[in-house]
């Protein structure tokens, strides 16, 4: 059970949108639909942000998209704000009811 | 809503045994559609889960960690906890619990975490 691939940084300017990647494989993102997303500001806990790929918990703005092609997640954050500068990190159900998260990129507005 | 919070020693001696207790109110760890689960995060670095206890009492661990991993639940006290034995400086780090959703494979929400060093 390898962790998942996420580039160690992103970053764009306020109003702009950043996808950040998340690479696993067919034993993990390729063969099931339980991507999820966490945002974890400094010294905070994570906060699930999308789950089952795509979907959005209540109270999660529509500013934050999941999508998956492959053994690849990525995350959207369109109209970037200050507020969206944090770390994320994908997970991914890994068969045999485990899981496996990625090593988090770092999120910054300009 | 749902709430978790960690509770154990900061500070655990090398090759002893590091234990944390997670409490949960606003909903029953004995009720179906959950995974009452422990995470860790090395200083600086990425997410690790460590294994979840089902409502049945089942529980799932991380191959790389299991030899040394106990997850178990106190059902009367709606509490869960984590054994982690013979800790090295490796195991130093922010241990987190959470419910993850049953189902779905999503974990919400994340107790606010606990430092646990290991150090003489």
């Amino acid at each position: 059970q390898s962790a998942l691939t996420q580039p160690p940084s992103a970053s764009g300017s306020p109003g702009q949108s950043v996808t950040i990647s998340c690479s696993g494989t067919s034993s993990d993102i390729g063969n099931y639909n339980y991507v999820s997303w966490y945002q974890q500001h400094p010294g905070k806990a994570p906060k699930l942000m999308i789950y089952e790929v795509s979907k959005r918990p209540s109270g999660v703005p529509d500013r934050f998209s999941g999508s998956k092609s492959g053994n690849t997640a990525s995350l959207t954050v369109s109209g970037l704000q200050a507020a969206d500068e944090a770390d994320y990190y994908c997970s991914s159900y890994a068969g045999g009811n485990t899981l496996v998260f990625g090593g988090g990129t770092k999120l910054t507005v300009l | 809503q749902v709430q978790l919070q960690e509770s154990g020693p900061g500070l655990v001696k090398p090759s002893q045994t590091l234990s944390l207790t997670c409490t949960v109110s606003g909903g029953s760890i004995s009720s179906g559609g959950s995974y009452w689960s422990w995470i860790r995060q090395h200083p600086g670095k990425g997410l690790e889960w460590i294994g979840y206890i089902r409502y049945s009492g089942t529980t799932y661990y991380n191959p790389s960690l299991k030899s040394r991993v106990a997850i178990s639940e106190d059902t009367s006290k709606n509490q869960f906890s984590l054994k982690l034995n013979s800790v090295t400086a490796a195991d130093t780090a922010v241990y987190y619990c959470a419910r993850v959703i049953d189902g779905v494979a999503a974990a919400g929400p994340w107790g606010q975490g606990t430092l646990v060093t290991v150090s003489s």
